[in-house]
């Protein structure tokens, strides 16, 4: 099973700056298979990011996804008041499997 | 917009069983492989169960193996997910999603809860 560990935990950051999250899987994910969601509280999960660096369908260009093998990172380049929320990692290289989430939080 | 829409949520008795659907409007069921992901109260996204576009195939995570049945009926665009032998480590809301890399339609989810 590949573990999805996301870090760091809780980001506190400002309307305007910059947000960098990381998610390290415990083995490579086949074809970089990693999506990123966003969750608002009473909310479902929202699909920003597929295979590692593609933005779902409506996703605005301030979110973009980079990395491969093992280490994948979902960038926001300037934290929109919309954007304070949970996000989580997701690998589909081999079955499936979460990472713990990390909280962006308006500092 | 496609939509999904779980229902089938509730208490029940460790033990005992439910059965969640997750009915699609707006969208062809039979185009896509379904998912169901749970989210424990205050915890984070864990993925359960998925079919393919078929049924042919399912996967399910090692803790609800040989408790939990995921099927579909197509021709009632309609989703299922049989769970029993319910433990309290069950209790959680359950989305139904599209796909079987990445998950694109969501349901807002149902809350079962596993309690005596």
């Amino acid at each position: 099973e590949i573990v999805l560990t996301q870090s760091p935990g809780t980001l506190s950051l400002s309307p305007g700056e910059r947000a960098t999250l990381s998610c390290r899987a415990t083995q490579s994910v086949r074809s970089n298979y990693l999506a990123w969601y966003q969750q608002k509280p009473g909310q479902a999960p929202r699909l920003l990011i597929y295979d590692a660096a593609r933005r779902a369908t409506g996703i605005p260009d301030r979110f973009s996804g980079s990395g491969s093998g093992t280490d994948f990172t979902l960038t926001i380049s300037r934290l929109e008041p919309e954007d304070f929320a949970v996000y989580y990692c997701q690998q589909y290289g081999s079955l499936w499997t979460f990472g713990q989430g990390t909280k962006v939080e308006i500092k | 917009e496609g939509q999904v829409l779980e229902s089938g949520g509730g208490l029940v008795l460790p033990g005992g069983s439910l059965r969640l659907s997750c009915a699609a409007s707006g969208l062809t069921l039979s185009s896509y492989a379904m998912t169901w992901v749970r989210q424990a109260p205050g915890k984070g996204l864990e993925w359960v169960s998925t079919t393919s576009n078929s049924g042919g195939s399912t996967y399910y995570v090692d803790s609800v193996k040989g408790r939990f049945t995921i099927s579909r009926d197509n021709s009632q665009n309609t989703l299922y997910l049989q769970m029993n032998s319910l433990r309290a480590e069950d209790t959680a809301v359950y989305f139904c999603a599209t796909g079987r890399g990445y998950f694109h339609h969501w349901g807002q989810g149902t809350l079962v809860t596993v309690s005596s």
